[in-house]
């Protein structure tokens, strides 16, 4: 178990549709990323926050995505008016602080239909 | 911007055999690298990193890589494979004033035949 928490494993939604993810991170670390894995594709970075400031968003992140770390704790990733195009493996991962090992978790595969 | 190229999508051994998994990277300043492992159904873990000084690491069951500034590469290698190293091997880079965020390759499968 590597620590880090991701809620739900598996999510299946409508097109058009709002869709919420949760990371909880290794307890002690600052550091919080969020990347996207599709099939045949390494992660792909979309965001990441340092405590509870958000410093740094991809292009990837359109407009229809918003990710939050209310008190530097856990994360949330939500997208909203779901498109086919965003079925993926959304990976959270957390470090201690700069340039030292990310620990990712599980992932939670989305689904669009 | 940053790049990774890994040069093997999917590479098929024998047990015993000798592995060697190629990864290049684009960009001339100081990197971190990495390689992650992901066995099949599980997270990705870290097999080893490169930060400075000796460009030869070891990292986890087995495995190292070398890291040659001048070819921007980071191969990962194994002696001899094992049914168990079944798995999909990323190479990764940070650097460049990023905030630690990592760049990956596109991956290299691995099947290890018994």
């Amino acid at each position: 178990d590597t620590g880090v928490s991701q809620d739900p494993r598996h999510k299946i939604t409508k097109r058009g549709q709002n869709v919420t993810f949760r990371c909880d991170p290794i307890s002690e670390h600052n550091r919080l990323y969020w990347y996207r894995q599709t099939l045949g594709q390494g992660p792909e970075f979309l965001t990441y926050f340092q405590n509870e400031a958000q410093l740094e968003k991809s292009r990837l992140l359109s407009d229809r995505f918003s990710a939050e770390r209310p008190k530097g704790s856990f994360s949330t990733l939500e997208i909203q008016r779901t498109e086919q195009g965003d079925s993926a493996m959304y990976l959270c991962a957390s470090s201690l602080r700069r340039n030292t090992e990310a620990f990712f978790g599980q992932g939670t595969r989305l689904t669009v239909v | 911007a940053q790049s990774v190229s890994q040069h093997n999508h999917h590479v098929i051994l024998s047990e015993a055999a000798s592995l060697e998994l190629g990864c290049n990277y684009s960009y001339g300043g100081t990197v971190n690298l990495f390689w992650y492992v992901q066995y099949p159904g599980q997270h990705l873990q870290l097999l080893l990193k490169y930060f400075s000084g000796d460009p030869l690491v070891k990292g986890i069951k087995g495995f190292e890589a070398e890291f040659i500034k001048s070819k921007f590469s980071f191969n990962l290698r194994k002696p001899s494979v094992q049914w168990s190293d079944t798995a999909e091997y990323f190479c990764a880079v940070n650097g460049g004033g990023s905030q630690g965020n990592l760049i990956f390759g596109k991956g290299t499968k691995l099947s290890v035949k018994p």
